[in-house]
């Protein structure tokens, strides 16, 4: 157990819907990333807060969008889905944005949109 | 940005044997090398890092080698059992202060 905790496990819905994933990180940690794994493909790096924060874009499509809050925990918000968007999405976190920091990653959520 | 070719995809090895696993980055800057083990339908779990002022780095039957002049790094992983297999990530974290994954590579152990 990482110490990052991830709701909900599993999600179901349709194309077209909106969904919240949530995630908490270790205690202590004020960054949080956020990942998207596809079948059979790597991480795909989404987006980073840092202590409330925006830090780093990555992949990220503008139907996605996230937050953190000042308890540091983070909500990935995505709308319109599509067939595609089914994935694990993982969140990780880190002490701070330092260099040579781990990433601690979540259990994840799975996203499954009929 | 960052770039980072994981090979080989799928690897195969008899128990007891040496798996290796070889990844190249593209930024110069990258100074964090980070390994992780996935198994199926769980959450990716650090094995093993290495930065950019160390060459070689060892844990048990895990050891990670940086080549800065050439840009690219490798797993190895000695006396393999059935455990180990798993699917496992290189990244590198560079310029950009991202962690960027490679592809992964599905490493099977046979008894």
């Amino acid at each position: 157990d990482s110490g990052v905790t991830q709701t909900p496990k599993h999600l179901i819905t349709a194309t077209g819907q909106r969904v919240t994933l949530r995630c908490s990180p270790r205690s202590g940690d004020l960054s949080v990333y956020w990942y998207q794994q596809s079948l059979d493909q790597g991480l795909q790096f989404l987006i980073q807060y840092y202590n409330g924060e925006e830090r780093a874009k990555g992949n990220i499509l503008e139907r996605f969008s996230a937050q953190q809050f000042p308890d540091l925990h983070s909500e990935l918000n995505l709308s319109s889905l599509e067939l595609g968007d089914s994935a694990l999405y993982f969140c990780a976190s880190s002490v701070a944005n330092r260099l040579g920091e781990t990433q601690y990653f979540g259990p994840g959520t799975r996203l499954l949109v009929l | 940005g960052e770039n980072v070719e994981q090979h080989p995809s799928t690897l195969s090895v008899q128990e007891g044997d040496s798996a290796v696993i070889k990844c190249t980055y593209s930024d110069s800057a990258s100074n964090y090398f980070p390994w992780y083990k996935q198994e199926l339908g769980k959450r990716p779990q650090l094995i093993i890092d290495i930065r950019s002022n160390v060459g070689e780095k060892k844990d048990q039957r895990i050891a990670v080698t940086l080549n800065k002049t050439a840009k690219h790094f490798s797993l190895h992983i000695t006396e393999t059992q059935p455990e180990d297999s798993a699917v496992y990530f290189c990244a590198a974290r560079g310029s950009a202060r991202q962690l960027t994954f490679g592809s992964g590579t599905q490493l099977t152990v046979l008894p």
